[in-house]
């Protein structure tokens, strides 16, 4: 079945590095959504990828669509303390888009 | 507010001993959704609905049941719970049942953090 592989799992960095992630797959996405879940609440939609190519930016996020449609990167600018938390990218089940495949997370900490 | 509330937050409790975790949107969304999350494991969908009065099973349905008969709530219920149940758990929602291109955005509760003994 389809099946998301993030990377890398947990990341340790300094407050004002540049952070990125990725998200692949075997099998192509017609959408690339990555969230963000904040300790103790539950997962916040951050940014949505609906074309290959696309480059989108949330404020320091910028998150890609990759050109095969197997792959998405989310890149954090100047991190903060608030960035902490864990990144899921998600996308839609080939047979029913209401039906999200997720990745496991890539946990994030930032050192003040 | 715009927002999916679980309650309750914590929950203690011993084998076999029936319990429902309430889920409830103001958002009027058609779709809503369980999840658990495990470390190392993600998050995996238990059941999901929809509309009201339909529901279907997730990846993880073994040991949970649920039901959908107003649009607003989404109720958990572990019959006999276990403790390979103990978990956090998510409600989630977005707007339409009807097949867009694209997905619609998922509105996730706070989280409901069970512990079965």
């Amino acid at each position: 079945g389809q099946q998301l592989n993030q990377s890398p799992q947990s990341m340790f960095i300094q407050e004002g590095e540049d952070v990125s992630m990725n998200c692949t797959s075997s099998s192509i996405f017609n959408t690339w959504l990555w969230y963000k879940q904040d300790p103790g609440e539950g997962p916040v939609l951050l940014i949505a990828l609906y074309k290959a190519g696309e480059l989108t930016s949330n404020g320091r996020l910028t998150a890609q669509f990759g050109i095969t449609r197997k792959d998405s990167f989310l890149n954090i600018s100047a991190s903060i303390p608030s960035d902490v938390g864990i990144y899921f990218c998600a996308g839609p089940n080939a047979g029913n888009n209401r039906k999200l495949i997720w990745g496991l997370g890539t946990s994030l900490a930032v050192n003040p | 507010e715009a927002q999916v509330t679980q309650n309750p937050r914590y929950l203690i409790t011993v084998t076999g001993k029936k319990l429902t975790v309430t889920c409830s949107q103001n958002m009027n969304h058609e779709y809503m959704s369980w999840y658990r999350q495990d470390p190392g494991l993600g998050l995996r969908q238990i059941y999901y609905s929809m509309n009201v009065e339909v529901t279907d099973k997730g990846d993880v349905p073994e040991g949970y049941k649920v039901s959908r008969k107003e649009k607003r709530n989404f109720p958990l219920i572990l019959e006999s719970p276990s403790p390979n149940q103990t978990s956090l758990y998510f409600c989630a929602s977005s707007l339409s049942r009807i097949r867009r291109e694209r997905p619609d955005t998922q509105y996730f509760g706070p989280g409901t953090r069970l512990t079965v003994l």
